[in-house]
């Protein structure tokens, strides 16, 4: 099975800041990676798939890069509404896998 | 509009059996692939099962496997999940999803979930 690690678990940051999370998979999947965002008792919502695309009615501060076993979502300028848990999910093989999670919180 | 609406959770012994559904609508059901995705309190999301549009390419994640059975009635457009000998670690709130479209697999839309609780 493919291994998603995503860092960082957790980061501190605030409104304005460029902000970048990464998701390394245990061998390629070439561009099958979405990214999700998630707040507390909500759905995951779709940010990012294929790697760099960008699902309809997401802003353009969201960005998604990468391929084979690097990735990364970058947020280009952290909005108040940004504040969640984001989580990677490779989609090559399955069983598909989700990275553990990077909670953004405000320092 | 996609809809997808989850049922069947509920309180369960462990060691004991649980039939969820997933009843969609605003789209065409038996061109997508469908999972279903859980996420125990307080932790992240685990992909549980996919299932392709013909049935014919099925997948479970190892804490499943041999205990869990995905199934799809195209023609209800109704999504299931056998649970089998479940374990307190089966616990979470399990999510329906389906595939973006037919070329990428993706989960893109969500349900809001049905709560398993199993516990003695």
């Amino acid at each position: 099975d493919i291994q998603m690690t995503q860092t960082p678990s957790t980061l501190s940051t605030s409104v304005g800041d460029r902000v970048t999370i990464t998701c390394r998979a245990s061998q390629s999947v070439s561009t099958w990676l979405a990214w999700y965002q998630q707040k507390p008792g909500k759905a995951p919502k779709v940010l990012i798939y294929k790697a760099s695309s960008l699902e309809s009615g997401v802003p353009s501060r969201f960005s998604g890069s990468g391929s084979g076993t690097e990735f990364t979502l970058t947020i280009s300028s952290l909005q108040p509404d940004d504040f969640a848990t984001y989580y990677c999910q490779q989609y090559n093989f399955f069983p598909y896998t989700f990275g553990q999670g990077t909670k953004l919180e405000i320092k | 509009e996609v809809q997808l609406v989850e049922s069947g959770g509920g309180l369960v012994q462990p060691g004991r059996s649980l039939r969820l559904s997933c009843a969609a609508s605003g789209f065409t059901f038996n061109d997508y692939v469908m999972h279903w995705v859980r996420q125990a309190p307080g932790k992240g999301l685990e992909w549980v099962s996919g299932i392709s549009w013909q049935t014919d390419n099925i997948g479970y994640a190892d804490s499943v496997k041999g205990r869990f059975t995905i199934s799809r009635d195209n023609a209800k457009n109704s999504l299931y999940l056998q649970m089998n000998s479940l374990r307190t670690e089966d616990t979470a709130l399990y999510y329906c999803a389906n595939a973006r479209d037919h070329y990428d697999s993706s989960p893109a839309n969500w349900g809001q979930g049905t709560l398993v609780t199993v516990s003695s």
